[in-house]
């Protein structure tokens, strides 16, 4: 049982343009929901995050949009550049101390 | 701060080998978890721990022991390897409430 969905599984956006990947979870006990990036041979980052009672957050090019009623949520990034290219993850979080993933995105700006 | 380092950074193992998978943090951060990375399945939780002493299991804990007797050290053990344990290694720790993990440089792992 896959608790958080994420897609696309890949995505190819010209320089400049606005990446969106998606992100959809089952569990209402999950309180908490992140995004990491990750680079080809390194750890997960995190990048932003959100909190249930907020349906929008923004830092600098990226942007949460957080829907709870449906149960879903997305990450945008605005002007995407070369250096954006990664895969990048959601997540969700319990109180508990447990975090869930989605399968992940491989986003490509090409230049 | 080192963050969360993980050795080794590269292992080999044959099947039916054991070797524990090291993964310390400095941050002081009360949660720790182990995640394996395979390719088109996202990060994987294995095991993870809220304190010393305290562990509990994730979706992926067969063939997999840790145990947590301080706050900066959570080893994985792998009992028997087998290959369907090759993958990515990635150990991470977190302060409650929110759980932001902060993730290791990882452990690739081939067993043949």
């Amino acid at each position: 049982q896959q608790q958080v969905k994420q897609s696309p599984q890949s995505l190819i956006v010209q320089k400049g343009g606005i990446s969106i990947i998606n992100c959809a979870y089952e569990n209402t006990a999950f309180d908490y929901f992140p995004w990491y990036q990750q680079f080809p041979g390194k750890g997960p980052a995190l990048l932003i995050a959100i909190r249930p009672d907020v349906s929008e957050k923004k830092e600098g090019r990226f942007t949460i949009s957080f829907n709870k009623s449906a149960k879903q949520f997305s990450l945008h990034i605005m002007d995407s550049q070369p250096g954006d290219s990664a895969t990048y993850f959601c997540a969700a979080n319990t109180n508990a101390g447990k975090s869930t993933f989605g399968d992940g995105t491989t986003l490509t700006v090409k230049p | 701060n080192a963050g969360v380092t993980q050795t080794p950074k590269f292992q080999v193992l044959k099947t039916g080998q054991s070797m524990t998978l090291q993964c310390a943090q400095d941050m002081n951060h009360e949660y720790m978890s182990w995640y394996r990375q395979d390719p088109g399945m996202g990060l994987r939780l294995i095991h993870y721990s809220v304190g010393a002493g305290i562990t509990d299991q994730g979706e992926v804990p067969n063939g997999y022991n840790v145990s947590r007797s301080t706050t900066e050290d959570f080893p994985l053990r792998l009992l028997s390897a087998a290959p369907s344990q090759t993958s990515v290694y990635f150990c991470a720790s977190s302060p409650p409430p929110y759980n932001e993990q902060f993730f290791g440089p990882g452990t690739r792992l081939t067993v043949l």
